[in-house]
């Protein structure tokens, strides 16, 4: 089974702090994405990553960070946290081409992060 | 930009209904994804449609693909209280991206 695993389910933070989520995958996916997710806005990508050090902005990237030092391994950073970044946090993997057609995502459990 | 509309947003059906949730996307694509969220928890894969006229069935969901009309639909067969969630379709990703557009879900009520 793939596992997508994120360092922390729940998170509180003050206003300024340096925040780091880490994202780990086990399935050797090249892909990895970051997204937050807020109610009546759905998901929204913040990042991705189609390779080691490789990063694309997403939609939302300001105030965001990404790094990827490692395949497995995709962490997002929050350089100053404010209370509009109070959201829930959902990582995701997926592969991209060969034999695995498939492409889906798996996603991770998520983290709710709130700013104070 | 590609967009992805779901419709209804909201669903509330007693049990032991059928209902459909549609999924439209506004450009060329051959993969298009349903997910489940329950409330508080992440996604998780439902279905994967990865040609045109592709019928993929679970239980009493039941995913079908139309690329030529650029529409995917959820049909929920004899509804039960267990499928109350969110359901999102997502596209993607295509030629030159490796995004997926995801809807902004319908959340669906069963009424015991």
């Amino acid at each position: 089974d793939v596992k997508v695993t994120q360092s922390s389910r729940y998170l509180v933070k003050r206003t300024g702090e340096k925040v780091f989520l880490e994202c780990v995958q086990d399935m050797d996916h090249e892909n990895m994405f970051w997204y937050r997710q807020d109610p009546g806005l759905g998901l929204r990508l913040i990042y991705f990553s189609y390779d080691v050090k490789m990063k694309e902005k997403g939609d939302i990237p300001e105030g965001y960070s990404v790094s990827r030092e490692k395949k497995e391994r995709f962490s997002l950073i929050l350089e100053s946290a404010s209370t509009n970044q109070t959201s829930m946090y959902l990582c995701a993997s997926s592969w991209t081409s060969g034999s695995r057609l498939r492409y889906e995502q798996y996603f991770g459990p998520g983290t709710r992060l709130t700013v104070t | 930009e590609l967009k992805v509309e779901q419709n209804p947003l909201f669903l509330s059906m007693q049990e032991g209904k059928n209902y459909t949730i549609y999924c439209n996307y506004s450009t060329t694509s051959d993969r298009l994804y349903w997910y489940r969220q329950d409330p508080g928890k992440s996604l998780e894969s439902l279905f994967v449609l990865l040609s045109n006229g592709a019928v993929k069935q679970e239980g009493r969901l039941m995913a079908s693909l139309d690329t030529k009309a650029r529409l995917s639909t959820l049909h929920i067969t004899a509804a039960v209280h267990d499928l109350s969630a969110t359901y999102f379709c997502a596209v993607g990703p295509s030629s030159g991206t490796y995004k997926y557009i995801f809807g902004t879900g319908t959340r669906l009520k069963v009424l015991a």
